[in-house]
């Protein structure tokens, strides 16, 4: 069975902070997503990545292949991170992008 | 661009009832996913078509659910009869080619409460 593992389940911080999550998974992709979703619901999708790291604002996230390992880091992290980031990972061949997603970690930023 | 558009955003229904979710995807998008996210399962794949042909319906919990997709613009997903164990928000995405290096939209979601 494909898995994909988040950790940490829950994470409060102080505004400003530097915050990490994490997420393995246990057989090789094709890629990597990272995917945000506010208290309202929507989802929306932050990175996706098959190798190295990306930038987008105070938003990084980098990928190890070989380790099968990714992380996403906020800087100067603001209460309005708040929110639920999920991990997702898609395979190869011909599974036409379809999703395995971890449980999700659950920010919370304090001001 | 609208984004992708799903419909009705709050379903109460009662057991035993029907009930059909759609889905407009962005134009130009050949693949589609129907998701569903619950407290206990998180977010679960239920289906999905490249260029309007299901791919793969092994998420499909049960024979009472069924989805389809016409054409290019438009898809639904139909649960026949509805237990109160259905109730959870679904969500449709899609995306450019379909490829597993391509990025999924997601629609706003359609809440279901099944009494």
């Amino acid at each position: 069975k494909n898995e994909v593992e988040q950790s940490p389940q829950n994470l409060t911080a102080q505004e400003g902070e530097f915050i990490t999550i994490n997420c393995s998974y246990s057989v090789g992709i094709s890629a990597l997503h990272w995917l945000q979703q506010h208290p309202g619901g929507g989802i929306v999708s932050l990175f996706m990545l098959s190798s190295g790291k990306k930038k987008h604002g105070r938003l990084i996230a980098t990928i190890n292949i070989q380790e099968k390992h990714s992380s996403l880091h906020i800087t100067a992290s603001h209460p309005r991170d708040s929110a639920v980031y999920i991990c997702a990972v898609s395979f190869g061949g011909t599974s036409y992008g379809k999703l395995t997603f971890g449980q999700g970690t659950i920010l919370t930023v304090h001001p | 661009d609208a984004g992708v558009i799903q419909s009705p955003r709050h379903e109460v229904t009662e057991m035993g009832q029907e009930v059909t979710l759609r889905c407009k995807p962005i134009s130009g998008h050949n693949s589609l996913f129907w998701y569903r996210q619950t407290m206990m399962r998180g977010l679960e794949l239920l289906i999905y078509f490249n260029n309007n042909v299901p791919i793969d319906d092994s998420g499909m919990p049960e024979d009472r659910f069924s989805a389809k997709m016409p054409n290019a613009s438009f898809s639904t997903l139909k649960i026949q009869p509805s237990e109160p164990r259905d109730s959870a928000v679904y969500f449709c995405a899609s995306s450019g080619n379909g490829g597993p290096r391509n990025e999924q939209f997601f629609g706003p979601g359609t809440r279901l409460t099944v009494l």
